[in-house]
C-alpha cells in the first residue's frame, strides 16, 4: 500500500532562518506530489505540485519553493521564514485517477 | 478552473443519529473522481469515500454513502449511526480523472461535524 512519510511532525524556527521540509512515498512509482498548508481549523490551500522530477508548479507567489530531486521525494524550503510562514504543512501523493495519500503533517511555527 | 464548495461550516448530530454532510463542486470535465476526507484532531488526513464520476451507483462503505448527482454536480456525504469517533473536520475532493500535466487535488474549506453524546 501507498505511504507518506513527512518530518519532522513539529518544528519552531526564527524569523529569518532556513527551511527544510522532506516527503517521501513509498508503495507506488510516478506519483503526483502535493504539498498543502492548512490554517488552523481552516482548508488546505494547494502550494505547489509536481507530476514528474524536476517539475514543479506553484500555486501562489509566496517565500516558499518546492523540488523534486527524485522520483518519490518531495522537498518545501525557504531562504528566509517569516512569521506568516507559520501553519500545518501537508505532504500527498497518488497516481492520476487515485485518491491523495497524506503524511502526518509538519506543525511550523515562526518566532 | 474546477472548485470545490462546502455550504456548511459546522454541523452537529445526536450520537446514532444520521448526518447528512453536502458539497457541490464546477468543472468542464466530464472524467474525475469525488472524495471525502476526514481530519480528526490528530490532522491526520483519512480517506473516507470515493466516487468515480463515470460510475452511476453511488458509492458505500459501511456506515458511509454518499448521494452523487453528476448533473447537478453535487456529491453528499451521508453517515449512518454516528458515533463519537466520528467528530472531525470533512473536507470534499476534486481530482481530474484526465491525464494532464495540470493534475491538482483540490479541496472544499470543510465542514467540522461535532456528535453529541
Amino acid at each position: 500500500s501507498q505511504t507518506i512519510h513527512q518530518w519532522p511532525a513539529t518544528l519552531v524556527q526564527p524569523v529569518g532562518s532556513p527551511l527544510s521540509l522532506e516527503c517521501t512515498v513509498e508503495g507506488t512509482s510516478n506519483p503526483n506530489l502535493y504539498w498543502y498548508r492548512q490554517a488552523a481549523g481552516r482548508g488546505l490551500q494547494l502550494l505547489f505540485y509536481s507530476v514528474g522530477i524536476g517539475q514543479i508548479s506553484s500555486e501562489v507567489p509566496q517565500n516558499l519553493s518546492a523540488s523534486r530531486p527524485q522520483d518519490r521525494q518531495f522537498i518545501l524550503s525557504s531562504k528566509k521564514l517569516l512569521l506568516s510562514d507559520s501553519g500545518f504543512y501537508l505532504c500527498a501523493g497518488g497516481r492520476v485517477g487515485t485518491e491523495a495519500f497524506f503524511g502526518q503533517g509538519t506543525r511550523l511555527t515562526v518566532v | 478552473a474546477q472548485t470545490v464548495t462546502q455550504s456548511q461550516p459546522e454541523m452537529s448530530v445526536q450520537e446514532a443519529e444520521t448526518v447528512t454532510l453536502s458539497c457541490t463542486y464546477d468543472t468542464s470535465e466530464s472524467d474525475y473522481y469525488l472524495f471525502w476526507y476526514k481530519q480528526p484532531p490528530s490532522r491526520q488526513m483519512i480517506l473516507v469515500i470515493r466516487q468515480e464520476a463515470y460510475k452511476q451507483q453511488n458509492a458505500t462503505e459501511n456506515r458511509f454513502s454518499v448521494n452523487f448527482q453528476k448533473a447537478a454536480k453535487s456529491f453528499s456525504l451521508k453517515i449512518s449511526d454516528s458515533q463519537l469517533g466520528d467528530a472531525a473536520m470533512y473536507f470534499c475532493a476534486y481530482r481530474s480523472g484526465e491525464k494532464t500535466s495540470y493534475d491538482k487535488v483540490i479541496f472544499g474549506p470543510g465542514t467540522s461535524l461535532s456528535v453529541i453524546p
